[in-house]
């Protein structure tokens, strides 16, 4: 399978621990998003790189969010002190700087804090 | 900054025709995209915009007025295959980060 992968695709925590969400884009795609949608709601845009460089982050990432991608290759996302607030499905998508846009999506990681 | 606009649910019968118009306020607009989302899986893009007019392709077609800040999405034919949620996206220039800002999206049922 050569599309977006995400893992773990479910996860249930408790409040105030730590997680951690792993995205493998598609090989040559330089570009990788973050994104969180929950029930009902189009996805929230949270971050993005190119290659290895966070060029662009939402506000709606907070101290607690932190996301990486130390080679250029897979990224990951990490919460800390999860809250209730955070449950929501997060999803990764990857492209092309020379195309069209369009995104790639994998199936998202799905996260409930309890 | 990004306001995008779209119903929420609609339902449309097997075999007929259905629109779903998305309107959106942004800055540096660099292009609309539509997705198509099922439950529970990843949203699929669908078409995309950068000029206006029509843009077809087999059962969908998506139309843009930049003038007008507007699009709709027209899928023709209905299968039931088709219930899912769409969504409409809008792509900012100015950064050029390629990063779309989504609407809610519009759950479509089709019924039989």
């Amino acid at each position: 399978d050569t599309g977006v992968s995400q893992n773990p695709r479910h996860k249930i925590t408790k409040r105030g621990q730590n997680v951690t969400f792993r995205c493998d884009p598609i090989s040559e795609h330089n570009r990788l998003y973050w994104y969180r949608q929950t029930l009902g709601q189009g996805p929230e845009f949270l971050t993005y790189f190119q290659n290895e460089a966070q060029l662009e982050k939402s506000r709606l990432l907070s101290d607690r969010f932190s996301a990486e991608r130390p080679k250029g290759s897979f990224s990951t996302l990490e919460i800390q002190r999860t809250e209730q607030g955070d449950s929501a499905m997060y999803l990764c998508a990857s492209s092309l700087t020379a195309n069209t846009g369009e995104l790639f999506f994998g199936e998202g990681s799905r996260l409930t804090v309890l | 900054g990004q306001n995008i606009d779209q119903p929420t649910e609609m339902t449309a019968t097997e075999g007929a025709i259905v629109q779903i118009n998305c309107t959106y306020q942004t800055s540096g607009f660099n292009g609309l995209f539509w997705y198509q989302q099922h439950a529970g899986e990843a949203p699929t893009f669908l078409s995309y915009n950068v000029l206006d007019g029509l843009e077809e392709k087999g059962r969908f077609s998506s139309f843009l007025s930049r003038s007008k800040g507007y699009s709709y999405l027209l899928l023709k034919e209905l299968q039931m295959k088709d219930s899912a949620s769409y969504l409409c996206a809008v792509r900012e220039g100015e950064t050029g980060a390629n990063n779309l800002f989504f609407g809610t999206g519009t759950r479509l049922t089709v019924i039989p």
